[in-house]
């Protein structure tokens, strides 16, 4: 089976550009989540989705970012506009209810010029 | 809510040697609690997750951990450490039934020496 599919995997963008990362969760998996991940930070939970809808964004930095899930098998995490701040690698994950293990994809290395 | 803690940020062993990656979790309700690696440039995996059944889990790659909930502990533990096991190794908490968070520690980089 396909595991969470990301991309692009590698972002590199100059200051103030609109950024836009994707993902593809694991067919039948009805949450989605996005992290963030840094060496100061460590793992971020910036939002996370159940059933296409948004439980917690309490993890998102600011207004800048947004993130949709317009059906179950596409979400997307937008930066608007980009700051150097914002690299980072950015991961998205999914899982089946019940606080089922949470399956990872391989991420997208974003950096902002 | 939920904290994890892992005790060093890097734990270097020689090949062959034990492992043993120390996490600690605090929560309000009955965890559940998972261990997950990650590999250069590649996301996380799942290692092993308790779910409140046996209190001692056996996962992937030879790995276990045990639950003791007196010590609020899951350590992680492998008997004979392989050059392959050099990854970060994060631990993760949540609250039971249908939460849906993951509240991840701060990751243990794992060095094999030779």
């Amino acid at each position: 089976d396909a595991g969470v599919i990301q991309s692009p995997r590698h972002e590199v963008t100059e200051m103030g550009q609109e950024v836009t990362l994707r993902c593809k969760p694991i067919s039948g998996h009805n949450s989605l989540f996005w992290y963030r991940q840094t060496m100061m930070r460590g793992l971020e939970l910036l939002i996370y989705f159940n059933n296409n809808v948004p439980i917690d964004d309490s993890g998102m930095p600011e207004d800048r970012f947004s993130a949709k899930m317009p059906n179950a098998s596409f979400s997307t995490l937008k930066i608007q506009p980009s700051e150097p701040r914002d690299s980072a690698v950015y991961f998205c994950a999914s899982s089946l209810d019940g606080a089922q293990a949470q399956h990872f994809g391989d991420g997208t290395r974003l950096s902002i010029l | 809510a939920q904290s994890v803690t892992q005790l060093g940020s890097h734990v270097s062993v020689s090949e062959g040697a034990l492992v043993l990656l120390r996490c600690n979790y605090s929560s309000s309700v009955p965890p559940y609690l998972f261990w997950y690696v990650q590999y250069p440039n590649q996301g996380l995996q799942l290692l092993l997750k308790y779910t409140s059944a046996a209190t001692l889990v056996k996962g992937i790659n030879g790995f276990e951990a045990e639950f003791k909930k007196s010590e609020t502990s899951f350590h992680l533990t492998k008997p004979s450490a392989h050059m392959s096991d050099a990854a970060e190794y994060f631990c993760a908490v949540s609250e039971g039934g249908g939460a849906q968070k993951l509240v991840f520690g701060q990751g243990t980089r794992l060095t094999i020496n030779p």
